[in-house]
């Protein structure tokens, strides 16, 4: 299988919360990246973490990353209904990028 | 950041038939592009490595001959699906690594397909 295991798989929470999605991937990297899709359109990029950092922030969000563990986290703090969408880390190892399975994020308003 | 441009958005054709997409990168040059796949709440599956001026590298289960890739200059590659059927409606994204300080990954706007 190409991808790594992201969880969950889906995820709903109340306007305001937090939401805590993790990715784990298969390869080295060379950097890992997070996007952001709202249903039926194009990837928007949201952050991307160096090999060699192990968090950044970026207003509402924030990325961990544990090479050891071949894993990272997006955290988004203070939720909006705008936030609804599917989230997906991506694995630039080395030349390829390759996709995690993606959570989906509902955040009710 | 760079801008990777894809076209058309979104298209349908007919069962049968052949549709060509194409993906840009307008303001850096791209050695390697990449094709991917999105089925509806899927994530994105990587189909082939689109190489300027040599043959694509295809992801296993991919069949070459259904894909067509060309990637004819530094800024330009292609894919056609050749005799699209209903199974081959999907979303297809490409993108393009800039490889300068930290090589990143630019995606295009994807191209809604529908066979019909």
């Amino acid at each position: 299988s190409q991808q790594g295991e992201e969880d969950p798989q889906a995820l709903s929470i109340q306007e305001g919360e937090n939401a805590t999605m993790n990715c784990s991937y298969k390869t080295s990297i060379n950097n890992l990246q997070w996007y952001r899709q709202n249903s039926g359109r194009g990837l928007v990029h949201l952050i991307l973490i160096r090999s060699n950092e192990r968090e950044k922030h970026s207003g509402r969000l924030r990325v961990t990353l544990d090479t050891s563990k071949k894993s990272s986290s997006l955290l988004i703090t203070a939720s909006r209904a705008a936030d609804t969408a599917s989230y997906f880390c991506a694995n630039t190892g080395g030349f390829k990028t390759i996709f995690g399975a993606g959570t989906r994020l509902f955040v009710k308003a | 950041g760079a801008v990777v441009s894809q076209h058309p958005s979104r298209v349908i054709c007919k069962s049968g038939t052949s549709v060509k997409i194409e993906c840009r990168s307008l303001d850096f040059q791209a050695t390697t592009m990449f094709w991917y796949r999105q089925f509806p709440k899927q994530s994105l599956m990587l189909m082939a490595t689109s190489n300027e001026g040599s043959k694509a590298t295809y992801e296993q289960g991919v069949e070459k001959d259904k894909f067509l890739i060309n990637h004819a200059s530094l800024t330009l590659s292609t894919l056609t699906v050749t005799s699209a059927h209903p199974e081959d409606s999907s979303f297809y994204i490409c993108s393009a690594i800039s490889s300068g300080v930290v090589t990143e990954a630019f995606f295009g706007q994807g191209t809604r397909l529908t066979v019909v």
